[in-house]
């Protein structure tokens, strides 16, 4: 596809269940971000991704929370044992090579986490 | 540490009123600055940037000047149109980092 695709759009789970997050970032990106959106908060930095190296996990809220990425493409955040304040907007965006260099990022629509 | 602030919102105009957006930054060294927008269904979007002290980034009628003296980047522009109506985020890019820090955004409102 042409933009940075996330599923799934939606989910509802019970406390204490794993989910599994998706992104596809558009072809050819080599870095790739997760961010974390609450309401009221800001964009929150979860974990960036070189590749298929992440050579900065400094925003991963707890040892629950934890990302891949394979083949340098798509990339897969998932967390265990949820807890309603991990409810939130999961944004997954990435760039040509490392944001550093221009800033500009191109983001997916965001996986919205309800977690009752 | 970095950090950026924005004003609250939701900022609410009449079509062709004049619009700012305020954001201030904490930063070491010398960041880059954005302004970012998320219209309705949509994905963030990067809308501009300036990458050093007195820079003016602008695009679509919008203008942000880096302010180091004030440490701000405000966004302002002089005309806004019911499809402005978006959320807005200021974000800057620490010297020698990967990483975009965010502000909390700003819900824009226009009405006809």
């Amino acid at each position: 596809g042409a933009g940075v695709s996330q599923s799934p759009s939606n989910k509802v789970t019970e406390k204490g269940k794993d989910v599994e997050l998706r992104c596809d970032p558009i072809s050819g990106h080599t870095a790739l971000y997760w961010y974390r959106q609450s309401l009221g908060q800001g964009l929150e930095f979860l974990i960036y991704f070189q590749g298929n190296s992440a050579p900065d996990k400094s925003g991963l809220p707890s040892d629950r929370f934890s990302a891949e990425r394979t083949g340098g493409s798509v990339s897969t955040l998932t967390i265990q044992r949820t807890q309603q304040e991990d409810s939130a907007v999961y944004l997954c965006a990435s760039s040509l090579v490392s944001g550093a260099d221009t800033g500009e990022l191109f983001f997916g629509e965001g996986s919205r986490l309800t977690v009752l | 540490g970095n950090s950026v602030t924005q004003m609250e919102g939701p900022v609410t105009l009449s079509e062709e009123a004049f619009l700012t957006i305020n954001c201030t930054y904490t930063a070491t060294g010398y960041p880059s600055l954005f302004w970012y927008v998320q219209y309705p269904g949509e994905g963030l979007q990067l809308l501009l940037k300036a990458t050093k002290a007195d820079d003016k980034g602008s695009n679509k009628g919008f203008e942000a000047t880096y302010r180091k003296e004030t440490t701000s980047f405000h966004l302002e522009k002089g005309s806004v149109q019911v499809s402005d109506s978006a959320v807005y985020f200021c974000a800057l890019l620490a010297y020698n980092t990967d990483k975009l820090i965010f502000g909390t955004g700003t819900r824009l409102q226009v009405f006809p």
